[in-house]
This record gives structure tokens, sequence and C-alpha cells, in this order.
């Protein structure tokens, strides 16, 4: 069982839906928790990051973790056709410098 | 502000040569990463370096070897090459250790080898 464990779509929505992402995990040693966004042919961009259980808001975007559950999510409001990406969860132990990706979610946004 | 520069982006190797690629921080990130992100794959942690020291290493097959320089740019060596090394090589940088995750990628080196 890989550490981290995302569904790779590919998932596809019209403009303006409401997106959810997943990622599950088995270390309970992780404490930091990311996302990322990778465009075609490019290097992945930090879109959220949080440390503690609990949301975090910024713009359309929210990013939700528990703790308990070994569960992070992304929320993508109001979907945009530049939304379109592979959406990357990433986790890191405290004093361990590696991120460990999941395998990435394909978004699709459709105008 | 100049972000953290990769190159060559693409390379084109034969089997059992060798290939080199090169990383260029942000400036003022003393921390650099490799990874490996095969076709379809999630990003797979190669090795890291702090302060020119290696700082952790991940899935780095010992015919890879990496090194970080006193300008903090890092340059990982692959000889021996296999089929299997295609894949994307993403350089990150940071500032500070231990940091929180939040990396800065390069636009990836495309390593083909045939």
């Amino acid at each position: 069982q890989k550490e981290v464990e995302q569904d790779p779509g590919p998932l596809s929505v019209p403009e303006g839906a409401i997106v959810s992402l997943n990622c599950t995990y088995s270390n309970s040693a992780f404490q930091y928790f990311m996302w990322y966004r990778q465009y075609s042919r490019k290097g992945p961009e930090l879109l959220m990051y949080t440390y503690s259980s609990g949301n975090k808001e910024d713009g359309r975007f929210t990013a939700q973790v528990d703790k308990s559950s070994k569960y992070i999510s992304l929320f993508i409001r109001d979907s945009q056709p530049s939304d379109s990406a592979t959406y990357l969860c990433a986790m890191k132990q405290g004093s361990n410098y590696k991120l460990t990706f999941g395998k990435g979610t394909l978004l699709t946004v459709n105008p | 502000a100049a972000g953290v520069i990769q190159s060559p982006r693409h390379l084109i190797k034969e089997k059992r040569e060798t290939a080199t690629l090169k990383c260029y921080p942000i400036s003022r990130h003393d921390t650099v990463y490799w990874y490996q992100q095969g076709p379809g794959q999630d990003p797979q942690f190669l090795i890291s370096f702090y302060e020119k020291m290696q700082s952790d290493k991940g899935s780095i097959p010992d015919r890879f070897s990496a090194q970080q320089f006193s300008d903090y740019h890092s340059e990982l060596n692959m000889s021996s090459l296999e089929l299997g090394d295609s894949a994307l090589y993403f350089c990150a940088s940071a500032p500070g250790q231990p940091n929180t995750g939040e990396l800065f990628f390069g636009e990836g080196s495309r390593l083909t080898v045939l």
C-alpha cells in the first residue's frame, strides 16, 4: 500500500462547478500537507499548504485536513477552464526534507 | 524574480551512456531537491541537499549521484543509463531547513533513453 493514495481521475466538470479532490494517507507522522498544481509539461506549483487539522481558504480554493481520518481535501469553487491541470497532494514529516506525493488527479474544466 | 532554472530542458541518450542535469535554485534558497517523474506517475523523491551537504535520500539508484556546489547550484549525474530512466527530472528549491514543504519547482529536464 502506498503511503499516499489519490484517485487519478480523470475528472471532467463544467465551468462554474465545485470540484472536490481528495487524498488519504497511512503515515501518521505526516505533519505538513500541500496541494500542488501541475500543468502539462510544467513543474508542480504550490497552491495550498496546511499544518494542522481544519480548513484553510485562499480565494476559490479551500484545503481541508482531517488528521484523525488521515484524509485531506481540496475544494475549488466556481471552477474555470484555466483550472484544468493535474492536482497533486503532497505530505511531509516534521523533520524530514522528503515530500511524498499522491499520483495526481487530472482535472478538466469545460467551458 | 527568476525561478528555478534547469538545464538542459530536453536530453536524448543511448543506453549505458551518462547524463548530467543541472539545477540553479532561486536566489537565497539553500535547499535543493531532485525528483523523478515517470509518465503518468507522481514525482518520486531522489535526493536533497542543504548547505551543500546531502540532507535526505530517497529512491535514488546507485548509478546516480548528485552534489550541491558552493554557489548552491546542484548537478545530478546519471551513469549506465537504462530505458527505465526515461522521465521528467525536476529540481526544486526552498529557503532554510527543515522547511515546511513549500518547494519551488523548475520546469524539469526531460530525459529520453533510447
